[in-house]
C-alpha cells in the first residue's frame, strides 16, 4: 500500500490567494483526519470525517477554512483567502480497517507570504 | 479529553534502554493508551498501544500501571534513528479525536 498520499508537498502562495490541499487515504480506511502543526501551537486537529461525514470540525480556525470528503478515497482542505498566519505543515491521516491506529501522510508545507 | 503529562525532553546514549513516562490520570475506562512518535520533518507514526496489559512489538514495549493512570514506553536499545518527539495519547478509537500534547523530545547520542 502506498500509504496516505498528500499533495502538494510544498506550497508557497501570496496572502489572499485560495489554497487547496489534497489527501488520498489508505484504501479501506473509513476515518480521515486533518491536522495542522506549527511551532507555537504544536499538532492540532482541525476536522475529522467518519464514513465521509464530518464528525467534528471544532478545530477549524474560522470560516476561511473548509474541508470536504466527496468519496472514501479523496479529501480536500481549502483556505480562502489565505493569510500569513496560516503558514504551517498540514497533515492528513486515516484510520480504520479494523486497526486502532492512525496513519499519517508526509504533510504539506504551506507558506503564505 | 484525558490530559497527559510528559517530560519535555530526555536524553539517552545509543544502545541503552530508554523509559519514557506518561501520566494520564483522567483517562476513561475505555480509552486505549497510544504512543506515536514524530521524526524530524515527518508526520507522526504509530509506535504501540494498549488497554490494560503490557504490550510488546518490534519497535517498543508498553508498560501500563495497574490503575491505568500512567504508562511507560520502553525502547530496549535506543539508536540514533529513534531521536524524535514521542507522544502519549489516550484514544477511544477510530471514531474519536486523537489529541496530541507537547510530547517528549528524545535525544540519542553516541
Amino acid at each position: 500500500d502506498a500509504g496516505v498520499i498528500q499533495s502538494p508537498r510544498h506550497e508557497v502562495t501570496e496572502m489572499g490567494q485560495e489554497v487547496t490541499l489534497r489527501c488520498k487515504p489508505i484504501s479501506g480506511h473509513n476515518s480521515l483526519f486533518w491536522y495542522r502543526q506549527t511551532m507555537m501551537r504544536g499538532l492540532e486537529l482541525l476536522i475529522y470525517f467518519n464514513n465521509n461525514v464530518p464528525i467534528d470540525d471544532s478545530g477549524m480556525p474560522e470560516d476561511r477554512f473548509s474541508a470536504k470528503m466527496p468519496n472514501a478515497s479523496f479529501s480536500t482542505l481549502k483556505i480562502q483567502p489565505s493569510e500569513p498566519r496560516d503558514s504551517a505543515v498540514y497533515f492528513c491521516a486515516s484510520a480504520g480497517g479494523g486497526k486502532e491506529t492512525q496513519y499519517f501522510g508526509p504533510g504539506t508545507r504551506l507558506l503564505v507570504l | 479529553d484525558a490530559k497527559t503529562t510528559q517530560p519535555n525532553s530526555m536524553e539517552s546514549n545509543e544502545e541503552e534502554p530508554v523509559h519514557l513516562p506518561c501520566n494520564h490520570s483522567t483517562i476513561s475506562g475505555t480509552d486505549y493508551i497510544h504512543w506515536y512518535r514524530q521524526l524530524p520533518s515527518q508526520g507522526p507514526e504509530y509506535v504501540i498501544h494498549g488497554l490494560t496489559s503490557n504490550v510488546n512489538n518490534r519497535m517498543a514495549s508498553l508498560a501500563i500501571a495497574e490503575d491505568r493512570k500512567s504508562s511507560t514506553l520502553i525502547l530496549h536499545r535506543a539508536t540514533l534513528r529513534d531521536a524524535a518527539v514521542y507522544y502519549c495519547i489516550p484514544w477511544a478509537g477510530t471514531a474519536s479525536k486523537l489529541t496530541f500534547g507537547t510530547g517528549t523530545r528524545l535525544q540519542v547520542t553516541l
